[in-house]
């Protein structure tokens, strides 16, 4: 079963703009990490966010974790057409083991020029 | 090449033939994993690997067999390809335990079974 669930499931802006991305988790995690898929590609890691953590930027990401409504979010600012891609979170925790990560279903997120 | 590579990246097949996917990965990374992904679907895990000739099973691991003889090969078999496992692999390496290491990822075999 997919720990996590991706909100929406898709996504169009205007280039620009921001996009939000959430997660939601069922059981108790260490970590969450989101990833970005490119159409074709494997998958690209973009962010780590630790369970004692509330908030992380990497340039144009941020990263918020509230582990008490066990969601993330993922909000790329100023937003590009090369930022079109599924986004997709991936937690560890009590349903996995050693270095498993359980992933979400993904946000496809257009952002049109 | 250095990284994490998959071959063949494109596979044609008939129902009830053997297939042999390969992943090979340059970093030495002790854990291996493969995934696999459906049409506008996430990850599900198959199988994955602790260090060579460790291998567990993942959430779906039926139909498929692995091996890792050394650290650097996984190659993932399906014994008896069915049309279910149409998909997309994905094979995924990293260094060490727990998910607070990224994962980096091959680009993937499309296998399609007929």
């Amino acid at each position: 079963s997919q720990q996590g669930e991706e909100d929406p499931q898709a996504l169009s802006i205007q280039e620009g703009e921001n996009a939000t991305m959430n997660c939601s988790y069922k059981t108790s995690i260490n970590n969450l990490q989101w990833y970005r898929q490119n159409s074709g590609r494997g998958l690209v890691h973009l962010i780590l966010i630790r369970s004692n953590e509330r908030e992380k930027h990497s340039g144009r990401l941020r990263v918020t974790l509230d582990t008490s409504k066990k969601s993330s979010s993922l909000l790329i600012t100023a937003s590009r057409a090369a930022d079109t891609a599924s986004y997709f979170c991936a937690t560890d925790g009590e349903e996995t083991s050693g270095s498993r990560l359980t992933f979400g279903e993904g946000t496809q997120l257009t952002v049109n020029p | 090449d250095a990284g994490i590579t998959q071959s063949p990246r494109y596979k044609i097949t008939e129902t009830g033939r053997q297939v042999t996917l390969m992943c090979h990965q340059t970093w030495s990374h002790s854990y291996m994993f493969w995934y696999r992904q459906d049409l506008g679907h996430g990850l599900r895990l198959i199988y994955y690997s602790a260090a060579a000739d460790i291998t567990d099973k993942g959430e779906v691991p039926d139909g498929y067999v692995v091996s890792r003889s050394k650290t650097e090969n996984f190659p993932l078999t399906l014994e008896s390809a069915t049309r279910s496992q149409t998909s997309v692999y994905f094979c995924a390496s990293t260094a060490y335990p727990g998910g607070a290491y990224e994962q980096y990822f091959g680009p993937g075999t499309r296998l399609t079974v007929t």
